[in-house]
């Protein structure tokens, strides 16, 4: 599998909760242990913001959090605001020990 | 404070080769592998390939196989990511990240990037 999926953009208000679905089968051996998703600001470097599926870094807002089901994850960004638009990437180790990344969903704050 | 910091922004030409630095501060560098990803302009991210600093094992993306050196030395915090015969397709930001996991008396499982580098500006043009 050559990257996870994810949609390619999505947008909200400020105040809204919005959510980025990841799917993929080969997400290491399918208990997302080693699931994680990422922020990216427009010429920064990407920052991990859950790792294990929902468990928040020190310092990380918990306006972040994490889900899954069946081989789909999900970060949720509850009540959206203007900081949040960003690139958000989900990444895995997988079953065969390499690691991936979906292909980035684009936040837009309207 | 963990800190990774990658050696700067590089202008190369078409067939040249290049070798990117990559250094880990304010932790026990041998501890943690540590992984470089990939992203073209306007583009996702994409892994490259990781490596042991303890022992110097590495495994690399299919993708990337052949085409990169991923090197470290220890002695120095350092880890490093060569390219070779260096084309246009290759411009892109370079990051090195630090990868963290489940740590166990035996060992420990890397499992993700928690502290990620600057990026290293890559341009190959004639």
């Amino acid at each position: 599998q050559s990257a996870l999926t994810q949609p390619a953009s999505v947008s909200g208000s400020p105040g809204q909760a919005i959510t980025i679905s990841c799917t993929g089968t080969s997400i290491d051996g399918g208990d997302f242990k080693c699931f994680s998703w990422f922020q990216q600001h427009p010429g920064k470097a990407p920052k991990l913001l859950l790792y294990d599926v929902d468990n928040r870094p020190s310092g990380v807002s918990n306006r972040f959090s994490g889900s899954k089901s069946g081989n789909t994850a999900s970060l949720t960004i509850s009540g959206l605001q203007a900081e949040d638009e960003a690139d958000y990437y989900c990444g895995s180790k997988t079953t065969d020990n390499t690691y991936i990344f979906g292909i980035g969903t684009k936040v837009t704050v309207l | 404070e963990v800190r990774v910091v990658q050696s700067g922004a590089e202008v190369k030409k078409p067939g040249n080769s290049l070798k990117i630095s990559c250094k880990g501060s304010g932790y026990t560098f041998t501890n943690y592998w540590i992984g470089w990803v990939r992203q073209r302009p306007g583009k996702g991210l994409e892994w490259m390939g990781v490596i042991n600093p303890a022992d110097s094992h590495t495994t690399y993306s299919p993708s990337f196989q052949g085409l990169v050196t991923i090197s470290v030395d220890a002695s120095f915090n350092t880890a490093y990511l060569q390219l070779s015969s260096l084309k246009a397709a290759d411009t892109a930001i370079y990051y090195c990240a630090r990868l963290d996991g489940f740590h166990y008396a035996s060992g420990y499982q890397p499992c993700y990037f928690d502290y990620w580098g600057q990026g290293t500006h890559v341009t190959v043009s004639s």
